[in-house]
């Protein structure tokens, strides 16, 4: 059974902090991560994709890391703010298994002014 | 970015009903479109994957005769959970792709909250 891990899973944080959690997936048969940031009432949005090892990601204040050998995903939020306050979703693809991805349960991030 | 609506947003009905849950690409052309499911403090669980005029796919555990899909259209499927009861009581969200791939991006809709009485 392929399972992908998140943690913490949840994180509290004061606004201007710097933050990060982790992805871990089983590294045999990898072929894809996305990460993707969700909002309460919303839908989820896609932040990146990576697939190769050492790939670094970023967007604005967000960066994201991968290590497909070891199996684990960093993601990286750098001066949080209040806005940045979601649940953080990685889903990961395995080869095989078309387009379907595999959801971690989530990291949920609350930051505080 | 792509967007994608689901509807309704909420819907609460009787043991035995069915219920219709929509999903819309509202501006391109989805070729593939996914079904979910998520328990509390679970995480989105695959349900099925359907591409436009086929079958859908099921994933294993999931009865496609309880769970019909429908994906007749480039922008339009649709979910029926025919017979509900209590334990279908969940969150169900569906997301769109224009391709297909691994580094395709699944564009999601906002979800379903169904609760069966």
């Amino acid at each position: 059974i392929l399972n992908v891990e998140q943690s913490p899973q949840s994180l509290h944080v004061q606004e201007g902090d710097s933050t990060n959690f982790t992805c871990s997936f089983p590294s045999s048969n990898f072929y894809a991560l996305h990460w993707y940031r969700w909002e309460t009432a919303k839908s989820p949005e896609a932040l990146f994709v990576m697939t190769l090892n050492g790939d670094e990601k970023k967007k604005g204040r967000i960066s994201a890391t991968l290590n497909t050998k070891e199996g684990y995903s960093y993601l990286y939020i750098k001066g949080s703010q209040p806005e940045d306050s979601a649940t953080y979703l990685c889903a990961c693809m395995f080869s095989g298994g078309y387009n379907k991805l595999i959801f971690g349960a989530g990291t949920r991030l609350a930051v505080h002014p | 970015g792509a967007v994608v609506s689901q509807h309704p947003s909420r819907v609460i009905c009787k043991s035995g009903t069915s219920v219709k849950i929509e999903c819309r690409s509202l501006d391109f052309q989805a070729t593939t479109m996914f079904w979910y499911r998520q328990f509390p403090k679970q995480s989105l669980m695959l349900m099925a994957t359907s591409n436009e005029g086929s079958k859908a796919t099921y994933e294993q555990g999931v009865e496609k005769d309880k769970f019909l899909i429908n994906h007749a259209s480039l922008t339009l499927s649709t979910l029926t959970v025919t017979s509900a009861h209590p334990e279908d009581s969940s969150f169900y969200i569906c997301s769109a792709s224009d391709s297909g791939g691994a580094l395709v991006t699944q564009y999601f809709g906002p979800g379903t909250r169904l609760l069966v009485l």
